[in-house]
């Protein structure tokens, strides 16, 4: 088991839907993290937060809309997917103590988009 | 853009055996880490290397470190069937909070 908690751990949405994947930790890690990782692929890093405040935005399409209510929660919010944003949502934290400190993984959520 | 590439790609090996498999990466470092990913599941870390260690060792795992090479190598030994995961190496991406990972190399372990 994790210490990183994402729920649901399948989504199947329409390109019309809007929904929403979240992450707790109880670690008290100051960072926070989105990757997306498509089959046989390394994860892709999609945001950052630290101390609630996007700090990395990896270019990613405005259709993912990321929130960081407070430190132990992490939203990713969805609107109007396409097919090709398939993939495994991973969530991650970190203490934020030096550069690539040691990321702890949530088992992610499996999102089809139909 | 990948900081790290792995090699090889994939590795299939009887239990017993010992694995090997490498990274190579761009720029210049702090650390560089190891995790495993079962198969749907999230990453686990394994293992961290700092800039100025050579080599560490965690119970069945030796990883080392050459950065003249920009390179670093992860050892599993005496391989068991539950080791079968990928495993990839992740390292600074510009700016230096950002955790990129490598390409992984998909380990089958047969019993």
């Amino acid at each position: 088991d994790t210490e990183v908690t994402q729920t649901p751990k399948h989504l199947v949405m329409g390109m019309t839907n809007k929904k929403s994947l979240k992450c707790e930790q109880h670690m008290g890690h100051r960072a926070m993290y989105w990757y997306k990782q498509k089959a046989k692929k390394p994860p892709e890093l999609m945001f950052v937060y630290s101390y609630e405040k996007l700090s990395i935005n990896e270019s990613v399409p405005s259709r993912f809309s990321p929130e960081c209510p407070n430190s132990s929660l992490l939203n990713l919010h969805l609107h109007a997917l396409q097919p090709e944003d398939s993939a495994l949502y991973l969530c991650a934290s970190s203490p934020w103590t030096e550069p690539n400190s040691p990321l702890h993984f949530g088992n992610g959520t499996r999102l089809t988009v139909t | 853009s990948q900081q790290g590439e792995e090699d090889p790609q994939a590795l299939s090996i009887q239990e017993g055996e010992n694995a090997t498999m490498n990274c190579s990466y761009k720029t210049s470092i702090n650390n560089l880490q190891w995790y495993r990913q079962n198969s749907g599941r999230g990453l686990v870390h394994l293992i961290l290397i700092r800039s100025n260690e050579r080599e560490k060792h965690s119970g069945r795992l030796r990883v080392t470190l050459d950065t003249s090479k920009k390179s670093s190598s992860l050892l599993i030994t005496a391989s068991r069937a539950a080791d079968t995961a990928s495993y990839f190496c992740a390292t600074e991406g510009g700016g230096g909070f950002k955790t990129i990972f490598g390409a992984g190399t998909r380990l089958f372990v047969k019993a």
